[in-house]
């Protein structure tokens, strides 16, 4: 099944800025983006943003998306310890009728 | 509260069955088109199935397709997954969530002799 290549980890310090890569083909990101979802170890999924920028409700300013081409992007500004926390994109795949998950980046906040 | 419990979950032999349930509250159920997602033990999210506000449409992820079955009682507020022929691959904790929005807190399926 076609799917969403995620970086498996990335790191950054207090306070700076994070941006988190999720590539995919014309038939997933290239068509409505992407939601990305945040995950911390023992704890379900939160959804962050949806269709590239779309907060819900509670969400912080500090989380941005984006989209470019076939890549869709997350920003997280002013890092604190408790973004350190798994995150996954995903979107539907035109081609199979289905959503698909990237792998997951971890956040390592320094 | 706006809250999605899972309940089903177990043990159970290669070949077996399991029904996992989803009751809704404190929100729309009827409103929402519904997913069943799981995690395997330190691993990533993979999508298993959605269904539409009314149930009258469903997709299904390959790795599952024609042994699962994902169905909704809007009368009752609860959304179902029918798992037959179960494989150890399918071992994982399952989620359900709504729109990606809300998401309940995962009943753990294990399938093993």
């Amino acid at each position: 099944q076609a799917g969403l290549t995620q970086p498996p980890s990335v790191s950054k310090g207090l306070r700076q800025t994070a941006t988190l890569t999720c590539t995919g083909n014309s038939n997933i990101v290239g068509n409505q983006g992407a939601a990305w979802l945040q995950q911390h170890q023992g704890h379900p999924p939160k959804l962050l943003s949806y269709r590239n920028n779309n907060r819900p409700s509670g969400i912080s300013e500090r989380f941005s998306a984006s989209r470019s081409g076939n890549t869709a992007s997350l920003t997280i500004t002013g890092l604190q310890p408790d973004d350190e926390a798994d995150y996954y994109c995903s979107a539907w795949d035109s081609s199979l009728s289905a959503w698909v998950f990237g792998g997951g980046t971890k956040l390592t906040v320094l | 509260e706006v809250q999605l419990v899972e309940s089903g979950g177990g043990l159970v032999q290669p070949g077996g069955s399991l029904r996992l349930s989803c009751a809704a509250s404190g929100f729309t159920f009827s409103s929402y088109w519904m997913h069943w997602v799981r995690q395997a033990p330190g691993k990533g999210l993979v999508w298993v199935s959605r269904i539409n506000s009314d149930g009258s449409s469903t997709n299904y992820a390959d790795s599952v397709k024609g042994r699962f079955t994902i169905s909704r009682d809007n009368a009752k507020n609860t959304l179902y997954l029918q798992m037959n022929s179960l494989r150890a691959e399918d071992t994982a904790v399952y989620y359900c969530a709504a729109a990606f929005d809300i998401w309940g807190q995962g009943t753990m399926v294990t399938v093993s002799s």
